[in-house]
């Protein structure tokens, strides 16, 4: 079946890095969207993309679809504690179902004061 | 906007015990999923339903478990008999035709079973 390689599983980094992660698909995907989950709360979508090529910021936050539509990679710039949670990424194939993504298994991230 | 609602928050119940887990979609919606959440396996979808219809159940572990969407504005995830094993994070998110593919989740519910 699909399969969504999420990069890096975990970071530990210091406060005021940047930190970037990527996804990566063995197809090709119509959609990628970049979820945060907090300790305890349910994923929060962060930013969706919808064309290859597409860079979209959000903040503090940058993500990118690639343009082989295969992978997308998300940036946080200058990362505060509060960044500290798991990133998902989720895709959406062609011919897939309305809102039927796959997930990545997420990377934790850590933020040192 | 009041976002998806899942109750309970929290589930405690014994090996054995039925357990009804709750969703109400954000109005307007209208494909449901729902999901499992464990360290081990991640995020897995369970099941998910298109216009009140289930579209597919392949993820549904076993006859154990079943779901239903009576209405637009209500599912239920059923699990009867609950195991141990069950004990996880159940969300559920939800889609609507404006932005078909942002799914939005409910806060969940922690299901320990004993």
């Amino acid at each position: 079946g699909q399969q969504l390689n999420q990069s890096p599983q975990s970071m530990f980094i210091q406060e005021g890095e940047d930190v970037s992660m990527n996804c990566t698909s063995s197809s090709i995907f119509n959609t990628w969207l970049w979820y945060k989950q907090d300790p305890g709360e349910g994923p929060v979508l962060l930013i969706a993309l919808y064309k290859a090529g597409e860079l979209t910021s959000n903040g503090r936050l940058t993500a990118q679809f690639g343009i082989t539509r295969k992978d997308s990679f998300l940036n946080i710039s200058a990362s505060i504690p509060s960044d500290v949670g798991i990133y998902f990424c989720a895709g959406h194939h062609y011919g897939g179902s309305q809102g039927n993504l796959i997930f990545g298994k997420g990377t934790k991230l850590s933020v040192k004061p | 906007d009041a976002g998806v609602i899942q109750s309970p928050r929290h589930e405690v119940t014994e090996m054995g015990q039925e357990v009804t887990l709750r969703c109400k979609p954000i109005s307007g919606h209208n494909s449901l999923f729902w999901y499992r959440q464990t360290m081990m396996r991640g995020l897995e979808l369970l099941i998910y339903f298109n216009n009140n219809v289930p579209i597919d159940d392949s993820g549904m572990p076993e006859d154990r478990f079943s779901a239903k969407m009576p209405n637009a504005s209500f599912s239920t995830l059923k699990i009867q008999p609950s195991e141990p094993r069950d004990s996880a994070v159940y969300f559920c998110a939800t889609t609507g035709l404006a932005a078909y593919n942002e799914q939005f989740f409910g806060p969940g519910t922690r299901l320990t079973v004993l």
